[in-house]
């Protein structure tokens, strides 16, 4: 069965470095998201990205977060100068179309911890 | 927006067991999702149910639209079923994205 892949499953980093998350969406899906989940809490929503832009990101989302889909298969989320509230698991989700019945695959997730 | 509540928070069971996880919202159900969260903190779809009863093995799930609530069922469990159960809706406001409720942390002892 098609699955999300993320790599890599755990990064550490020190605060202000710069992390790229990747992706690989299942292959004939259009619609991609990412999503944020602190220790103990639930998963938040931070961005979705269609036709090669962004259709929707969160408050979360600020201007240390961006995402790109460089080559046409991976889906990137780069957190430009981390933080320590930036440590979360990152999931990328993706999905074959935007409307309601269609459900959002998930990845396994990439810990990220930053020191 | 949409708020997602679920209860209880914490659960604990002996192995074999029967539970009920419920999941209440604040607005009309259009998709309903309901995940398990395994130890390694990967997310695993369990049912997408927006209305109605759907079953797979020792889980069922039950959707009562117009009531705003879902309930999770896991019978005989498994200390395999250990682990954080979300329910999650997906809101029409903006683009199609999943509101997560709060999660349900289960603990089956051997």
């Amino acid at each position: 069965e098609p699955e999300v892949t993320q790599t890599p499953s755990h990064q550490v980093t020190q605060m202000g470095q710069e992390v790229i998350l990747r992706c690989v969406p299942i292959s004939n899906h259009l619609y991609f998201y990412w999503y944020r989940q602190i220790l103990g809490q639930k998963v938040e929503f931070l961005v979705s990205f269609y036709n090669n832009e962004i259709s929707e990101k969160s408050e979360i989302f600020d201007d240390q977060f961006s995402v790109e889909r460089p080559d046409g298969s991976n889906f990137t989320l780069k957190i430009r100068s981390t933080k320590l509230e930036d440590s979360a698991m990152y999931f990328c989700a993706t999905s074959s179309s935007e409307f309601l019945k269609e459900t959002q695959y998930f990845g396994p997730g990439t810990r990220l911890l930053v020191l | 927006g949409i708020q997602v509540e679920q209860s209880p928070p914490d659960l604990i069971l002996q192995e074999g067991a029967n539970s009920t996880l419920r999941c209440n919202f604040s607005d009309s159900v259009n998709n309903l999702q309901w995940f398990h969260q395994n130890p390694w903190g990967q997310l695993i779809n369990l049912f997408y149910i927006p209305s109605g009863t759907k079953q797979n093995g020792r889980l069922s799930a039950t959707t009562v639209a117009t009531e705003r609530y879902s309930l999770l069922y896991i019978s005989s469990s498994q200390t395999t079923d250990s682990g954080v159960y979300f329910c999650a809706e997906i809101t029409t406001s903006g683009t199609y994205k999943y509101i997560f409720g709060t999660g349900t942390r289960l603990k089956v002892l051997a």
